[in-house]
């Protein structure tokens, strides 16, 4: 157990729809991290919030935002889904944002677009 | 280009022995990371070593130890006594910072399946 929590584990939604994903970083830890791993896109890094701050963007589709709340925890909002969102969503945290922080990852929340 | 390749989709090793994941990286940053991670088939993703672009040494962490080769840009994953709890896929990742912004990228991974 990495200790960082993400809610809820499984998602079924249409598209069109808008799912809002919950990540709780590990006791301490002040960096939240957001990647997406799809069969066909594989591991991509989205958004990464130190200590409220947004940090770093990576491949994160307008559609998708994120935000870091005063206790840390973060919020990753999808809307306007499509079939091709389908993946893995996973949260990670670091104490502090930088280069050579381990990222603790949480178990994730496997998005289902149908 | 790509930032992060590894050429192995999947690789066999036999028990107790050791296996080489290859991963070489494209970055013209003079500080970056590298980092490997373990996913096994229950989809967690487990942190295994870091490598740091101005480490003179190479890391180790137990039976992992990355064979850092700046010059060639290569960050090879050694798994040393290889077990069969080892079988799962291995993604290396780089870390680059630029003006205090950061850029992580993944490989496509490689799958290393232990045979007893």
């Amino acid at each position: 157990d990495s200790g960082v929590t993400q809610t809820p584990k499984h998602l079924i939604t249409a598209t069109g729809q808008r799912v809002t994903l919950r990540c709780s970083p590990r006791s301490g830890d002040l960096s939240v991290y957001w990647y997406q791993q799809s069969l066909d896109q594989g591991l991509q890094f989205l958004i990464q919030y130190y200590n409220g701050e947004e940090r770093a963007k990576g491949n994160i589709l307008e559609r998708f935002s994120a935000q870091q709340f005063p206790d840390l925890h973060s919020e990753l909002n999808l809307s306007s889904l499509e079939l091709g969102d389908s993946a893995l969503y996973f949260c990670a945290s670091s104490y502090t944002g930088g280069i050579g922080n381990e990222q603790f990852f949480g178990p994730g929340t496997r998005l289902t677009v149908l | 280009a790509q930032k992060i390749t590894q050429t192995q989709p999947g690789m066999f090793v036999q028990e107790k022995e050791a296996v080489t994941l290859d991963c070489t990286y494209d970055t013209s940053d003079p500080s970056y990371g590298l980092f490997w991670y373990k996913q096994p088939s229950s989809g967690e993703m487990i942190f295994l070593i870091y490598q740091g672009s101005y480490d003179q040494q190479n890391a180790t962490e137990g039976r992992y130890s990355l064979n850092f080769q700046k010059a060639r840009k290569s960050a090879n994953l050694v798994i040393s006594a290889s077990q069969l709890g080892d079988s799962a896929m291995y993604f290396c990742a780089m870390r680059e910072e630029r003006g205090g912004y950061q850029k992580v990228t993944f490989g496509t991974g490689t799958k290393l399946q232990v045979i007893p």
